[in-house]
């Protein structure tokens, strides 16, 4: 069975801080891989995902095969990215499988 | 925004009754996902379907059905057998399974009463 776990629910920081929001993930297969967000009143959207390798909105997520994760992070916060943000596994098979949730806060 | 639809956006039914909740997408996608949202649990995916006329059980399909007789029409049922109805929502597409990236609807909220 396949799972995503986002240990923080809420996390809270000043703006311009870094910040890290955290995923681990159990697959046995090859993990396809990706966060996803979503705006106060906007429909969930994809923020980045593994295998392009690309920063977003000045975020970025390495996958770490051996300690099974794919965290978020971005190093200077900024008061837009308050959202909630979710990390999902996909797998070719078509099963895809997503994380609670962590909601963001950046305080001015 | 556009290219998923879902409707209507808010959908209210007595318990006992079937209710069908519609998603269209115009995306030319392939595969399209049924997920419930409830408040601190996520996405939980309830159906999906990787091709026209195929469909697979996701972790909680249970007093759910649906059918994809087109590929831009995934329509999901809940049925009265479905324990805890009210929630949340969400239809999704994607152009093929596993790197795909998934496009979701505006979602509708259901509530049973």
């Amino acid at each position: 069975a396949q799972r995503v776990t986002q240990p923080e629910k809420l996390l809270s920081v000043f703006k311009g801080a870094p910040v890290e929001l955290k995923c681990n993930y159990s697959y046995s297969g090859s993990p396809e891989l990706f966060w996803y967000v979503q705006y106060s009143r906007q429909r969930l959207q994809l923020l980045l995902r593994h295998i392009s390798r690309e920063s977003i909105k000045g975020f970025t997520a390495d996958l770490n095969k051996g300690e099974t994760s794919f965290h978020l992070k971005k190093p200077f916060a900024q008061e837009e990215d308050s959202a909630m943000y979710y990390c999902a596994l996909f797998t070719n098979a078509g099963k895809s499988t997503f994380g609670d949730g962590t909601t963001l806060t950046v305080k001015p | 925004d556009g290219g998923i639809t879902q409707s209507p956006k808010y959908l209210f039914r007595k318990e006992g009754q079937n209710v069908t909740l519609s998603c269209e997408q115009n995306l030319n996608h392939d595969a399209m996902y049924w997920y419930r949202q409830d408040p601190g649990q996520g996405l939980r995916l309830i159906y999906y379907s990787q091709i026209v006329n195929d469909f697979q059980k996701g972790d909680i399909a249970e007093g759910y059905s649906v059918s994809r007789e087109k590929k831009e029409s995934f329509p999901l049922t809940v049925t009265s057998a479905q324990k805890n109805p009210t929630a949340f929502y969400l239809c999704a597409s994607s152009r093929g399974t596993g790197f795909y990236e998934q496009y979701f609807g505006p979602g509708t909220r259901l509530t049973v009463t």
